[in-house]
């Protein structure tokens, strides 16, 4: 199976700030990695697919890059609704479609 | 487009549960359909697929030969048949679509609805 591996787990942020938050891929995955965002007690949404697409309706202050191994979700400018826990997936292998393990962005 | 999820509850080791999830809005019968559960405080795994018709069934290591996904298409809705639950089984478990295009992410998710497996 793909492993994926997110980092930071957690990160401390204040208003304003700009975050990238990293995933990174066990074997090459093409661009089949999207990004979710989940709050507590909901269901996770998708914030971008195929590495770099911003799903209809998300801010544009979201954006995503990378390809093959390395890959990356950029806040330009955080903002009181975009503390919340992040998750990257991999869609390359037809039957795992692993997870990442999260991370946590927290307000400073 | 919703997908609205159902079934979840308290259970004792060894019983069984089953989880419904009906869809509208969208084109059900044209999308693969998957579980995806979160255990409390923990990561997602997805646990089983189902294509759009049905044919094709995938399940995790952790649940083969204990869960039973299936879909009825006319009823838009997506079932999961869990026997032989034990304590790690349990977690919220949401349901949610995807396709062969858009990254195969998964979108749209329904709310979830939650397993307890315990005495």
């Amino acid at each position: 199976d793909i492993q994926m591996t997110q980092s930071p787990s957690f990160l401390s942020a204040s208003l304003g700030d700009r975050v990238t938050l990293t995933c990174r891929a066990s074997q090459g995955i093409s661009n089949y990695l999207n990004w979710y965002q989940q709050k507590p007690g909901k269901a996770p949404q998708l914030l971008i697919y195929a590495a770099s697409t911003l799903e209809s309706g998300v801010p544009s202050r979201f954006s995503g890059g990378g390809y093959g191994t390395q890959f990356t979700l950029t806040i330009s400018s955080l903002q009181a609704e975009d503390f919340a826990t992040y998750f990257c997936q991999e869609g390359y292998n037809p039957v795992s479609r692993t997870f990442g393990q999260g991370t946590t962005v927290e307000i400073k | 487009v919703q997908l609205v999820a159902s079934g979840g509850g308290l259970v004792n080791p060894g019983g069984s549960l089953r989880l419904s999830c009906v869809g509208s809005g969208f084109s059900f019968s044209d999308y693969y359909m998957t579980w995806i559960r979160q255990a409390p405080g923990k990561g997602l795994e997805c646990v089983c697929y189902i294509s759009d018709s049905g044919s094709a069934i995938i399940y995790a290591d952790s649940v083969k030969g204990r869960f039973t996904v299936s879909r009825d298409n006319v009823k838009k809705t997506l079932f999961l048949e869990m026997n032989s639950l034990r304590a790690e089984d349990t977690a919220v478990y949401y349901c949610a679509s995807y396709t062969d295009s858009r990254g195969r992410s998964f979108d749209p998710w329904g709310q979830g609805t939650l397993v307890t497996v315990s005495s």
